[in-house]
């Protein structure tokens, strides 16, 4: 079956300007994460949808960090006015619920550079 | 607030080799507990689930062990492969409204 898919699968842009990335979570998972890595560090939660639940947004850096799902399925992080240290690995994952087997499947991620 | 850490950063092996990764945790209440490969460029590969009432899950050369009390997993690779080469990471899943909590990672070399 489909696994989780995101695009673009790499995004050059100059500082300053807007990006988004999307992603395509498994069909029926209703858990949507969001997480970045950057060179050399470890994997940063971002933002969590949960159903109709209102997202967890506390893992965003900062107000130019955003990310909306729609119909409870694909997921849009925006980045308004890039700055270089946004350069990273930017991963989606989605798992079918929060409960105690809470397996998260990852897609391929967007590799964000900024320039 | 939880931390993961995994020793070593980076292990180079002989192919055929046995192996050990290492997987410590601060705060044993824990739901579960995963394990990823990461391939250069790409994204996580969920190898191994261990839930907290669990102390080992096995799929194939792998085997992943976890023990609450003392805060620590170990993943276990049998007969290791040049294939086997890769980032392997470690994350810890807690009660309540938070997100996985990742090791850095441990860099495997597997020479042929």
């Amino acid at each position: 079956g489909a696994g989780v898919s995101q695009s673009p699968s790499n995004k050059v842009t100059e500082k300053g300007k807007d990006v988004e990335l999307r992603c395509d979570p498994i069909s029926g998972h209703t858990a949507l994460y969001w997480y970045r890595q950057s060179l050399g560090q470890g994997l940063e939660f971002l933002i969590y949808f949960q159903g109709n639940s209102a997202p967890d947004k506390s893992g965003l850096p900062s107000d130019r960090f955003s990310a909306e799902r729609t119909g409870g399925s694909v997921s849009t992080l925006t980045i308004q006015r890039t700055q270089q240290e946004d350069s990273a690995v930017y991963l989606c994952a989605s798992s079918l619920d929060r409960g105690l087997s809470n397996e998260q499947y990852f897609g391929p991620g967007t590799r964000l550079t900024v320039t | 607030k939880q931390e993961v850490t995994q020793i070593p950063a980076a292990l180079s092996v002989p192919e055929g080799e046995n192996l050990v990764l290492n997987c410590s945790f601060t705060d044993s209440a824990i739901y579960n507990l995963q394990w990823f490969r990461q391939d250069p460029g790409k994204g996580l590969t969920s190898l191994l689930l261990i839930q907290s009432s669990q102390r080992e899950q096995t799929s194939g050369r792998l085997n992943a062990s976890l023990d609450k009390s003392s805060g620590r997993s170990t993943l276990y690779i049998a007969a290791s492969q040049p294939g086997d080469s890769a980032t392997y990471l470690c994350a810890a899943f807690e009660p309540g409204n938070t997100p996985l909590v990742f090791g850095k990672g441990t860099r495997l070399s597997v020479i042929a």
